[in-house]
């Protein structure tokens, strides 16, 4: 069965470096999001990313945070200087239709800033 | 804004117990309705999803759940749990249209003794 696949699968760095989680979406889904989990949280709406743009960002989503397809498998959430309240696990999800399908979730990047 | 309640945070039942998990939402408009588990070490894999018609749906691993439209309720239902249901079950809404961005409740952790 296909399935949305993440690395890595946990991720450290240091404050105020750069960090790339990577997602492969399932192959045939054109919808694209990035979800995140602080522990003991609730799983947040970060962003939505439908042909090439982004569609949708939350509150969360500031200058700090870019998303990319840069090529027909991959995508990417870039965090450009990472905060300690970044650390969260991070779940990139995929859907074929969008409104009236469900999402496929990835197994999670746990990143850890220090 | 869209906001959703899950009212017990940690529910311990023994096996064969009958399970209602409860989840309650905020928005007046029409929405899409969506359970997530996530086992121990898993990613999130969708339950069961209500986008209209009959408000009793029926998931895998014999859970069902109702939604009620005057309640703003979506409650998740097993008639008799085993060990292996032992997970943590998320409510989620997404409005009726759009990128279908999901609202996460904050998630039951459910532990069934054997």
């Amino acid at each position: 069965e296909p399935e949305v696949t993440q690395t890595p699968s946990h991720q450290v760095t240091q404050m105020g470096q750069e960090v790339i989680l990577r997602c492969v979406p399932i192959s045939n889904h054109l919808y694209f999001y990035w979800y995140r989990q602080i522990l003991g949280q609730k799983v947040e709406f970060l962003v939505s990313f439908y042909n090439n743009e982004i569609s949708e960002k939350s509150e969360i989503f500031d200058d700090q945070f870019s998303v990319e397809r840069p090529d027909g498998s991959n995508f990417t959430l870039k965090i450009r200087s990472t905060k300690l309240e970044d650390s969260a696990m991070y779940f990139c999800a995929s859907t074929l239709a969008g409104t009236f399908d469900e999402q496929f979730f990835g197994p999670g990047t746990r990143l850890t800033v220090l | 804004a869209q906001s959703v309640s899950q009212h017990n945070h940690h529910v311990i039942l023994s096996e064969a117990a009958s399970l209602e998990l409860g989840c309650n939402y905020s928005y007046g408009g029409t929405v899409n309705l969506f359970w997530y588990v996530q086992y121990p070490g898993q990613h999130l894999q969708l339950l069961l999803k209500y986008f209209s018609g009959d408000p009793l749906v029926k998931g895998i691993k014999g859970f069902e759940a109702e939604f009620i439209k005057s309640k703003f309720s979506f409650n998740l239902r097993k008639p008799s749990v085993q060990w292996s249901d032992t997970a943590e079950y998320f409510c989620a809404v997404a409005l009726n249209t759009g990128f279908q961005k999901l609202v996460f409740g904050t998630g039951t952790r459910l532990l069934v003794s054997p």
